[in-house]
């Protein structure tokens, strides 16, 4: 069963801090990983993707991945109210199985001002 | 442009009746799909069409029924559905489904509500 394990929070920083959300998977042949976006009410909005190790940085966003350690990490600097919302980790593709996607339960932020 | 648009935004049906969604894209990606979510539940995949053909049904009841009129469309026609089936109803697309680098961009969703 492959499974991606997320903290389901609520994960909460005060305005200007780092949040910083962990995601780890089961499937080490694995080779796509997302981070996904979802306000409240909402349809999740890709933020980030990364495949292979090490960082990749976008404006505010870092996205971190360690696949010896089958980890992979989302920080998020100077944190705004806006970036209040639900993260969700999504790991794929896997042999045979297309664009099968696994997600992880989702981490909720919320940035206090 | 990474749109994916979706109708109706809405749809309350009763549990005898018939209706569809329908999802449209046109960054020419050859892949699409179809999610559930429930409230603060993940998206859960439903189908994918790859190339307009049928790739994968996570065995989902006959209720749904997906079609893909042409690369640019697709449409989940729904019937007899039960009140459990209540949830948003998600599209996505992405460039293809057969490289390991792919990112699948959501439509803004259909809420529906089975009565």
């Amino acid at each position: 069963q492959k499974e991606v394990e997320q903290n389901s929070g609520p994960l909460s920083v005060p305005e200007g801090a780092i949040a910083s959300l962990n995601c780890t998977y089961s499937d080490r042949v694995s080779q796509s990983f997302f981070w996904y976006r979802q306000y409240s009410g909402k349809s999740p909005e890709l933020i980030m993707s990364i495949y292979s190790n090490g960082d990749k940085e976008d404006g505010r966003f870092t996205a971190q991945l360690n696949k010896a350690s089958q980890y992979v990490s989302l920080l998020i600097r100077d944190s705004q109210p806006s970036d209040s919302a639900t993260y969700l980790c999504a790991v794929g593709p896997f042999y045979n199985q297309g664009g099968k996607l696994i997600f992880g339960q989702g981490t909720e932020l919320s940035v206090k001002p | 442009d990474t749109e994916v648009t979706q109708t109706p935004k809405h749809l309350v049906m009763g549990m005898t009746n018939k209706k569809s969604l329908k999802c449209e894209q046109h960054m020419g990606h050859r892949a699409m799909y179809w999610y559930k979510q429930k409230a603060k539940k993940p998206p859960e995949l439903m189908f994918v069409y790859s190339y307009e053909k049928l790739s994968i049904n996570e065995s989902v009841p006959s209720r749904f029924s997906p079609e893909c009129p042409n690369s640019s469309l697709l449409n989940l026609h729904l019937h007899a559905l039960q009140p459990e089936d209540s949830a948003l109803y998600l599209c996505a697309s992405s460039q293809d489904d057969r490289t390991s680098s792919y990112e699948q961009y959501f439509g803004p969703g259909t809420r529906l509500t089975v009565t």
